[in-house]
């Protein structure tokens, strides 16, 4: 049974650049949630999608991020024009929706130069 | 709006004690799910237990407990005979039945147990 996996596990680009990212969840999971963590905080959401659809956007989701989950499998998260306050770790988690709780992966650590 | 807190920013015991981690939460939901995450070194976020509002009964799984009481809105998590596999920084957490979506986290508790 594979848990949630999220590629790459760090990425350190230069300001202004392009990042994608991308989280395979739980397969049975038709809930995946994108969560931001700095340093010394907790998570904090962003985004979440019910099978393809995207259902909430936090306020944190500046115009520059977005989300997607084509084929209510796989998601991936862009961040454009990078800013060094993006720097953090990008977690996602899936669930079932009939569930409360959630399953994290790894993580991704961005680090913006 | 719903906020957890967790006022113990860091704890310190040695191995064999009991250690109780805080949790006083926030919410205008009248049906919501409490929980608490362990995030070891390694940096993973692993599920340890979920409760629902309307269930109060307290909850033992082996050195781990749980004490909810609505009435002063806290969800307390007690490790029993502590180990150093239990260093780590613990979230508690909370979110609304209704749409079971997003989970708000508190700002974590670390924990470090001395051999």
């Amino acid at each position: 049974d594979t848990g949630v996996s999220q590629n790459p596990r760090h990425k350190i680009t230069k300001r202004g650049q392009n990042v994608t990212f991308r989280c395979d969840p739980i397969s049975e999971h038709n809930r995946l949630y994108w969560y931001r963590q700095t340093l010394g905080q907790g998570p904090e959401f962003l985004t979440y999608f019910q099978n393809e659809a995207q259902l909430e956007k936090s306020r944190l989701l500046s115009d520059r991020f977005s989300a997607e989950r084509p084929k209510g499998s796989f998601s991936t998260l862009e961040i454009q024009r990078t800013e060094q306050g993006d720097s953090a770790m990008y977690l996602c988690a899936s669930s079932l929706e009939t569930a409360g709780e959630q399953y994290f992966g790894p993580g991704t650590r961005l680090t913006v130069t | 709006a719903q906020k957890v807190t967790q006022a113990q920013t860091e704890i310190s015991v040695v191995e064999k004690e009991d250690v109780t981690l805080d949790c006083v939460y926030e919410t205008r939901d009248t049906t919501y799910y409490l929980f608490w995450y362990k995030q070891p070194p390694s940096g993973e976020l692993v599920f340890l237990i979920r409760r629902n509002s309307f269930d109060e009964q307290n909850e033992i799984s082996g050195r781990y407990s749980w004490n909810f009481q609505k009435s002063t809105s806290s969800f307390n998590f007690t490790i029993t005979a502590s180990q150093v596999v239990d260093s780590a920084v613990y979230f508690c957490a909370l979110s609304e039945i209704r749409s079971a979506s997003k989970i708000i986290f508190g700002s974590g508790t670390r924990l470090s147990i001395r051999p």
